[in-house]
């Protein structure tokens, strides 16, 4: 069963930082491109970030560009997200999302992981 | 940046009866659209992908039409389960990938 767990939520200071965590199970995880994927509470879905399977190919969206930074470890089959100078507008439930059925460089994302919940709040 | 707008904001049906969500792109998207279903405190769950094939495990009563800029999720006769909010996505032009604004299916 494929299989995406997040880690790493928790409760930060405006200007602190976290690293989410992104297990991944059931695929050959060095062969997907993977996707972080955020929700602010009661909000609607904001794509953050992207990295190809062998991290050569990085986006960030403007948002977060400068702040996070993305990265996997193919032999731990992981994804991670840093982010640092978190500021109140980055709550929200982080996902991580695989790319899915698509080809060539159109891929919709699925499956996706629980989510894990980042507040930042002082 | 593509822009994708999904309407209405909310829609009341009846379950047995029919739901049209619709989903527009501000540019074309070929059929580059995917779409999602949500329900509280869960993760998003892909319905549909290249505009209008069903992901695995989805039943027959979905269906997705469109390409372009204008998109069309069908639930052809809603169940308990399906009231849920809706997402659209295109991954056509990126980055970034884009999201609507989703569509909240309520029971009337």
């Amino acid at each position: 069963e494929v299989q995406l767990v997040e880690s790493g939520g928790g409760l930060v200071q405006p200007g602190g930082s976290l690293r989410l965590s992104c297990a991944a199970s059931g695929f050959t995880f060095s062969s997907y491109e993977m996707n972080w994927v955020r929700q602010a509470p009661g909000k609607g879905l904001e794509w953050v970030s992207y990295i190809s399977g062998s991290a050569s190919t990085i986006y960030y969206a403007d948002s977060v560009k400068g702040r996070f930074t993305i990265s996997r470890d193919n032999a731990k089959n992981s994804l991670y997200l840093q982010m640092n100078s978190l500021r109140a507008e980055d709550t929200a439930v982080y996902y991580c999302a695989r790319a899915g059925h698509g080809s060539g460089s159109w891929y919709e994302f699925d499956p996706w992981g629980q989510g894990t919940l980042v507040t930042v709040s002082s | 940046e593509i822009v994708m707008t999904q309407s209405p904001a909310t829609l009341s049906v009846s379950p047995g009866e029919r739901a049209t969500l619709s989903c527009r792109a501000s540019q074309s998207v070929s059929s580059n659209l995917a779409w999602y279903q949500q329900k509280p405190g869960q993760d998003p769950r892909l319905l549909m992908y290249g505009a209008s094939t069903r992901a695995t495990g989805i039943p027959a009563r979905f269906s997705g039409s469109g390409s372009g800029t204008e998109f069309t999720l069908t639930i052809s006769s809603l169940q308990s389960e399906d009231f849920a909010v809706y997402y659209c996505q295109q991954y056509n032009n990126w980055p970034p990938y884009t999201f609507g604004q989703g569509t909240k299916l309520e029971i009337k």
